[in-house]
């Protein structure tokens, strides 16, 4: 069975301290592995799709990269307004869209 | 405006009641997904549909029904609400079938 797995939960970061959130995923057959951004009462935001193992790919203060077995978004010096939810998902071979989300990491950036 | 919009926003309703979520999108994606989303869990698959009158079930599809007779609707029924039923529902649409996600606002379905 897919599992993917995102750690922490929640993530307190004050404004500038940079981190990164973790996506670990236990699947059979990648097709790609997205991050989404969700901010309370809206659906999710699509922000990056990553292919294969040592691909990245950047967006202003964020970063994501991907190995065989987790990707990572990082954050470098946050804002306030980049405190939402980020979710991690992946996709799989599969006969229909075969998308396995994780749970999210609340992130709260303080001034 | 153009994109996805989900209605209603908020909708209250009893156990054994008939429900529809209504679903339309803009894009002329081919794809259309129904979402559910509860503390605890990430985002299930409930139904999707490939095309127009082509709907398949995703990973929670019991106590749910799916209709696509037009490409820009894709309207969610629970045909006798139950109490786990009680979720924030997330239609979306994607271009093929590995592409992006793009999701409406979102709809939160209390079932008392």
């Amino acid at each position: 069975e897919d599992q993917v797995t995102q750690s922490p939960e929640a993530l307190r970061l004050q404004e500038g301290e940079s981190s990164s959130l973790n996506c670990s995923y236990t699947v059979s057959g990648l097709r790609g592995l997205f991050w989404y951004r969700q901010d309370p009462g809206k659906g999710p935001e699509f922000l990056f799709t990553l292919y294969s193992a040592g691909e990245e790919k950047e967006k202003e203060r964020l970063k994501a990269t991907l190995t065989k077995k987790e990707s990572f978004l990082h954050i470098t010096a946050p804002k306030p307004e980049d405190s939402a939810t980020y979710l991690c998902a992946v996709q799989t071979a599969g006969g229909y869209q075969k998308v396995t989300f994780g749970t999210g990491t609340k992130l709260q950036v303080i001034p | 405006d153009a994109g996805i919009t989900q209605s209603p926003r908020y909708k209250i309703t009893e156990t054994g009641r008939q429900v529809t979520l209504m679903c339309h999108q803009t894009w002329s994606h081919s794809y259309m997904f129904w979402y559910r989303q509860d503390l605890g869990h990430g985002l299930r698959l409930i139904y999707y549909s490939a095309a127009a009158d082509i709907t398949d079930k995703g990973e929670v599809p019991d106590g749910y029904v799916v209709s696509r007779s037009k490409t820009e609707n894709f309207p969610l029924t629970l045909e006798s609400a139950t109490r786990s039923q009680t979720s924030v529902y997330f239609c979306a649409s994607s271009l093929s079938l590995n592409e992006k996600l793009f999701f409406g606002s979102g709809t939160q379905l209390s079932v008392l």
